[in-house]
């Protein structure tokens, strides 16, 4: 079955240092890639998208990797601020393109 | 700035009563979505349109249904609510193929 898998477990990180996100799919062959951002009781906002022929992208502070032979995607914050503290969705390409199917996504806590 | 409007944050129904929930959307998208979100589950996409009157079943369709009669407003119908229905509801847009989905704020829904 088809399967996109973030770690449930919440992450903590210190202030300064690189936050690192994975995920790992199973039974997609997705075009591209995504990431968002969630705040509590918030809807989720776009971060990033990454196409199945770029190995890495970079918006600022963030880094995403695609490796579609792993079938896993990276995701980097660096010096990660208490600001970033959020829940991290990866949501892949699905239906022609024209579907978003999401991971259960990952909390990040950034802690002083 | 694009904009995506869900018309209630907050709803408390009986179970039983017929549910609606509205999606307006001013980026003039020809695709938007409904989602459910869980804990532990993630988002799940309930219906999608990519056009007016168009509508496609998602993962989780049973016990919801949906109204797309004018481009910028998408409606889903809870026919007749149950308590294992109380969520949060997010509704999304997109212009069509790989691209960002905008999400509205979320509603969150309970049914008791």
């Amino acid at each position: 079955s088809q399967k996109i898998e973030q770690n449930s477990e919440a992450l903590n990180i210190q202030e300064g240092k690189t936050a690192t996100l994975t995920c790992n799919y199973t039974n997609y062959s997705p075009a591209y890639l995504q990431w968002y951002r969630q705040d509590p009781g918030r809807g989720p906002v776009f971060l990033l998208l990454i196409r199945e022929n770029e190995k890495e992208k970079r918006k600022e502070r963030l880094k995403v990797t695609f490796d579609t032979t792993l079938k896993q995607s990276l995701f980097h914050i660096t010096a990660s601020q208490p600001a970033d503290s959020a829940t991290y969705l990866c949501a892949l390409s699905t239906g022609g393109g024209n579907k978003l199917t999401f991971g259960t996504g990952t909390q990040l806590k950034v802690e002083l | 700035d694009v904009k995506v409007t869900q018309s209630s944050r907050y709803l408390v129904k009986r179970t039983g009563e017929k549910v609606f929930l509205e999606c307006v959307q001013d980026m003039d998208h020809e695709n938007m979505f409904w989602y459910r979100q869980d804990p532990g589950l993630g988002l799940r996409l309930i219906y999608f349109s990519y056009d007016v009157k168009m509508k496609e079943k998602g993962d989780i369709p049973e016990g919801y249904s949906v109204s797309r009669e004018k481009k910028e407003r998408f409606s889903l119908i809870l026919e007749s609510a149950s308590t294992n229905q109380t969520s949060m509801y997010l509704c999304a847009s997109s212009v069509p193929g790989p691209t960002v989905a905008f999400f509205g704020q979320g509603t969150r829904l309970t049914v008791v």
